[in-house]
């Protein structure tokens, strides 16, 4: 198994573009997690979707960010337009149901200059 | 809401030795999983070992064990026999069985093996 896929791994852009992170689960999993990882803050859940339906977005930061999940098998989380601020290494997860153990992909890390 | 605390920002043991890494956490939920997640510096993030609180047992996965004390709340992972690869930043987490799967986690402790 490839185990969850994320691209790009690095991605540097400036201020006021738009970024696009990409997230392939692992097959046969129904829930997909994004995280945001800084020094400051830690791990933050960012949003979770269950059978490709957003659960929680609480914990997406402000309306700058929006994600999607199109079908099963793909993930995108957005940022536009992007702030220095948002600068962090950004993890997908998936687990093959809400309760059980999650897989974390390689992450991106995010720089904006 | 779920608070999880690792009180020590940094560790340091000898190859060989044993390590003990502190977890805290506050909920009000009985039915819950406990986790701890290695991230070497690959950034991938690792499953080391989970508890689920309704066991009294505490959890051991080859040189990694628990010592999970449900009425004091704390969740502390005790690396035996410690190796140049176990150095990496480790993560205490909690998730509740009542809704959804959501992870909270602690800030980290950054774990050196010294040779």
């Amino acid at each position: 198994d490839a185990g969850v896929i994320q691209s790009p791994r690095h991605e540097v852009t400036e201020m006021g573009q738009e970024v696009t992170l990409r997230c392939k689960p692992i097959s046969g999993h129904n829930s997909l997690f994004w995280y945001r990882q800084t020094m400051m803050r830690g791990l933050e859940l960012l949003i979770y979707f269950n059978n490709n339906v957003p659960i929680d977005d609480s914990g997406m930061p402000e309306d700058r960010f929006s994600a999607k999940m199109p079908n099963a098998s793909f993930s995108t989380l957005k940022i536009q337009p992007s702030e220095p601020r948002d600068s962090a290494v950004y993890f997908c997860a998936s687990s093959l149901a809400y309760y059980n153990e999650q897989f974390f992909g390689p992450g991106t890390r995010l720089t904006v200059l | 809401a779920q608070t999880v605390t690792q009180s020590q920002p940094e560790m340091s043991v000898q190859e060989a030795e044993t390590v003990t890494l502190s977890c805290t956490y506050d909920t009000s939920e009985s039915d819950y999983y406990l986790f701890w997640y290695k991230q070497p510096p690959s950034r991938q993030m690792i499953l080391v070992i989970r508890q689920e609180a309704y066991k009294q047992q505490n959890a051991t996965e080859n040189r990694f064990s628990v010592n999970f004390q449900k009425a004091a709340k704390s969740f502390s992972l005790k690396i035996s026999d410690s190796q140049l690869g176990d150095a990496a930043m480790y993560f205490c987490a909690y998730r509740t069985n009542n809704a959804g799967n959501m992870l909270t986690f602690g800030g980290g402790t950054r774990l050196m093996v010294k040779p």
